[in-house]
């Protein structure tokens, strides 16, 4: 069973610019959340949407933005680069994302901004 | 607004020795807190998965305990071989429908 996939693993942008980064999450999956690592803040909740819905949302502007196709595929995109927004970027599937369920990582996009 | 710390940020043993890891989490009332590992330029691997109900959990050489009124848990790891080391995160639901909380993790390094 293939691992839950991320696209591009890394990624270099000067400010201003946007980036769109993509998740494929393991086959059945129907939940997908979107985490910021950094190594001052560690992991930061970004974002989850299930069945194409955002269900829950971090602390973060409106500058990040996701949605999750009906194939459960999912993107976010960050808009007007900051230097600060220079980080790792995880997401992670589970069947439906709630109570007891696993969470599968995949490896990360490695996002650097200039 | 729950937060989760680990402390140490590092740690390094030799090999066989057993070790703690430590969690400590602000808010008692929690759903479940689960343990991770994280290698080197990958994502995360769950490790163990404790209920709020229950004390501990055992995965071969690893034991994870969980004490909520005192706000802490512990990842216990027997016999620690040098591909133990990694960066290992603790992380606690508040509820069954709201997002993981994460600590900043220990990385641990064992010495051959």
């Amino acid at each position: 069973k293939a691992g839950v996939t991320q696209t591009p693993r890394y990624l270099i942008k000067t400010r201003g610019q946007q980036v769109t980064l993509s998740c494929s999450p393991i086959s059945g999956h129907r939940s997908v959340s979107w985490y910021q690592q950094t190594p001052g803040q560690g992991l930061q909740f970004l974002f989850e949407y299930f069945s194409e819905t955002q269900r829950n949302k971090g602390n973060f502007p409106g500058r990040f933005s996701g949605r999750q196709f009906s194939n459960s595929r999912s993107e976010m995109n960050v808009s007007t680069l900051e230097l600060g927004d220079s980080a790792l970027y995880l997401c992670a599937s589970s069947l439906v994302g709630q109570g007891t369920d696993t969470q599968y990582f995949g490896p990360g996009t490695r996002l650097t901004v200039l | 607004k729950q937060e989760v710390t680990q402390i140490p940020a590092a740690l390094s043993v030799p090999e066989g020795e057993n070790l703690v890891l430590n969690c400590s989490f602000t808010d008692s009332a929690i759903y479940n807190l689960q343990w991770f590992r994280q290698d080197p330029g990958k994502g995360l691997t769950s490790l163990l998965l404790i209920q709020s109900s229950q004390r501990e959990q055992t995965s071969g050489r690893l034991n994870a305990s969980l004490d909520k009124s005192s706000g802490r848990s512990t990842l216990y790891i027997a016999a620690s071989q040098p591909g133990d080391s990694a960066t290992y995160l603790c992380a606690v639901r508040v509820s069954g429908n709201t997002p993981l909380v994460f600590g900043k993790g220990t990385r641990l390094s064992v010495i051959a």
